[in-house]
């Protein structure tokens, strides 16, 4: 079956801009997370959506923010861009809460 | 913050020779996941071990988990090039209310052929 898929693969965006990432989880995933990684930071979760509704989020200002629809898909936005958002933005998906994660190939943010 | 913490940093090691990494957390775990992630790609998962277990195996790999101690190592045995990457623990556990995958900082693994 078809892998998690995120759009576009990379991006670049100036400062003050706003972007809006796609993931699309494997069918019949219903829980949705999003990760940012940087060189400095690492892997840092953004926010946890399952069935429609935020059941988690990390410790990002609001200018990130996300949803998901009723087919699972999932969409994150981040508004008034700067340039430490440049990162690696990985989506995952899962069946289970607290179970294997299968990550889509990331987009790949770039603020000039 | 990150919940897990890796060492080393970075491993270089002969192709055929025996890589460990290990991981160390902070707060209870429902069980630890191991990670792979090449060069600025997705990562894939490896591993799971719940917290009851102690030791679990799956080909070259095997990997360990000290409850007590808060730590997990990852062995790689009779190791290949393409071996090569970036390996990660991930706790699952609570952030608040909600259950979370925690990653840790990572072990950067060459296999030199």
């Amino acid at each position: 079956k078809a892998g998690v898929t995120q759009t576009p693969r990379y991006l670049i965006k100036t400062r003050g801009q706003q972007v809006t990432l796609s993931c699309s989880p494997i069918s019949g995933h219903r829980s949705v997370s999003w990760y940012q990684q940087t060189p400095g930071q690492g892997l840092q979760f953004l926010f946890e959506y399952f069935s429609e509704t935020q059941r988690n989020k990390g410790n990002f200002p609001g200018r990130f923010s996300g949803r998901q629809f009723s087919n699972s898909r999932s969409e994150m936005n981040v508004s008034t861009l700067e340039l430490g958002d440049s990162a690696l933005y990985l989506c995952a998906s899962s069946l289970a809460e607290g179970g294997e994660a299968f990550f889509g190939q990331g987009t790949r943010l770039t603020v000039v | 913050s990150q919940q897990g913490e890796e060492d080393p940093q970075a491993l270089s090691i002969q192709e055929g020779e025996n890589a460990t990494m290990n991981c160390s957390y902070k707060t209870s775990i429902n069980n630890l996941q191991w990670y792979r992630q090449n060069s600025g790609r997705g990562l894939v998962h490896l591993i799971l071990i719940r917290s009851n277990e102690r030791e679990k195996h799956s080909g070259r790999l095997r990997v360990t988990l000290d409850t007590s101690k808060k730590s997990s190592s990852l062995l790689i045995t009779a190791s290949r090039a393409a071996d090569t990457a970036s390996y990660f623990c991930a706790t699952d556990g609570r952030q608040g209310s909600a259950r979370q995958l925690t990653f840790g900082s990572g072990t950067q693994l060459t296999v030199l052929p």
